[in-house]
Formats: structure tokens, sequence, C-alpha cells
């Protein structure tokens, strides 16, 4: 099995430009999530979805959307990128059948490196 | 606001010897975990203790979970120069289906 997969692995924009980074996962997951790493942080929720059509905020939504129309892909777009962007963004998935979320474990892609300059 | 709180941010040891990591959190949870990642890499999961558990062991990992204190404690035992990574604990929160995270331990293992 893949896992989780993102791309682009590394991405470098212009302020204002818009682009969307990919996530797929081949685990049959319901729930997926974005997240972004600044320098020397933990990881902070951007959006997540609980399944196909259902998406919610995290504690970062502004100046992303979402969008789940099958199980396996949750891309993320960047509206009109800015240099507070600049960040590494991890896509996550779990559970692997409905309401099966509690107490499973979150498996992630290997990241986007993002640039906004 | 990130959940969990980790400390130290960064901690320096020798081969052999155990490093103690800590966490604290703020709201009620359904089970807290422990994710290892390696310098620019993606996380990878360690392991999990639910909210009525006390203690959990893997390998040379041990986790405790004090739910009255809100906070949590990884040990690795006999560390290796390969145990070097940054170490993140990860709340499930009751009514909240996402994982918060915290904001990570620095280890260096010196050969």
């Amino acid at each position: 099995n893949a896992g989780v997969t993102q791309t682009p692995k590394f991405q470098v924009l212009k302020t204002g430009q818009s682009m969307t980074l990919q996530c797929a996962q081949d685990m049959n997951h319901e729930y997926m999530s974005w997240y972004r790493q600044d320098p020397g942080m933990g990881l902070r929720l951007i959006h997540y979805s609980v399944g196909a059509g259902i998406t919610d905020q995290g504690e970062v939504p502004n100046g992303y959307n979402v969008s789940r129309s099958t199980t396996e892909d949750f891309p993320l777009r960047l509206l009109s990128a800015a240099p507070s962007q600049t960040s590494v963004y991890f896509c996550a998935s779990r559970a692997p059948f409905p309401g099966a979320y509690m107490n499973t474990e979150a498996f992630f892609g290997q990241g986007t490196r993002l640039t906004v300059v | 606001s990130q959940q969990g709180e980790e400390d130290p941010q960064a901690l320096s040891i020798q081969e052999g010897e155990n490093a103690t990591m800590n966490c604290s959190y703020k709201t009620s949870i359904n089970n807290l975990q422990w994710y290892r990642q390696n310098s620019g890499r993606g996380l990878v999961h360690l392991i999990l203790i639910r909210s009525n558990e006390r203690e959990k062991h893997s390998g040379r990992l041990r986790v405790t979970l004090d739910t009255s204190k809100k906070s949590s404690s990884l040990l690795i035992t006999a560390s290796r120069a390969a145990d070097t990574a940054s170490y993140f604990c990860a709340t499930d929160d009751t009514g909240r289906r996402a994982l918060t995270f915290g904001s990570g331990t620095r280890l260096q293992v010196q050969p």
C-alpha cells in the first residue's frame, strides 16, 4: 500500500498566486486532515473531513479551502498565497471504517514544503 | 492555540541513557498519542494510550497518563543514536474528531 501520498513535495509560489496541494490515501480511511508545521513548532490543524462531502475548520483555516468529493482525495487550495503561508504542509488520514475514528492512529504523508515569495 | 505543551523543548543525551519527555494538555480527551518525526519527514505513530489507562509499554517505550493532572510522559529506555528525532504528543479530544498536537521535544542522542 502507498498509504498517504502528497504532491508536490516542494513548491515555490509568488504572492497572490493560487495552487492546490494534493493528498490521496488508499486505506479507505474516513477521516482526513491538513496540518501546517512552522519551524520549531508543532502541527496546527487547518481543515479536516470526517467523510466524503463533509469538511470542517481547524485552528488556522483562513486563506485555505478544502473539499472532499471522494473518500480517497482531500485537496487543499490556497486561494491567494501570502508569505505567512510559507510552511510545511502535512496531510493525515485515520479511521478505517465509519465510527471507528476513536482510538485510532493517524497516518501521515511526507509533506509539501511551500515557499511563498 | 495548541492543546499540548511539551517539555523539555530540547533534550540531549548519550547513547544508552533514558529519555523522558512530558506533555500537558487542557481539555477532556479520548486518548493521547505519541508520534515521532525524523528531520524533514512525516510523522510516524509510536503509541496510543486511552483515557482509562494509566500506563502502557511498547518495546523500549513506556507511556504514562494522568488525566487528573492532564499530563503524560514518554520514556525511551536505552536510547540509540537512531532515536534522534522530534517527538510530539497528540490528543484525541472528546467532541472533536481531529488530533491536536503539542509543540514537540527535539531529542538528540549522542553516539
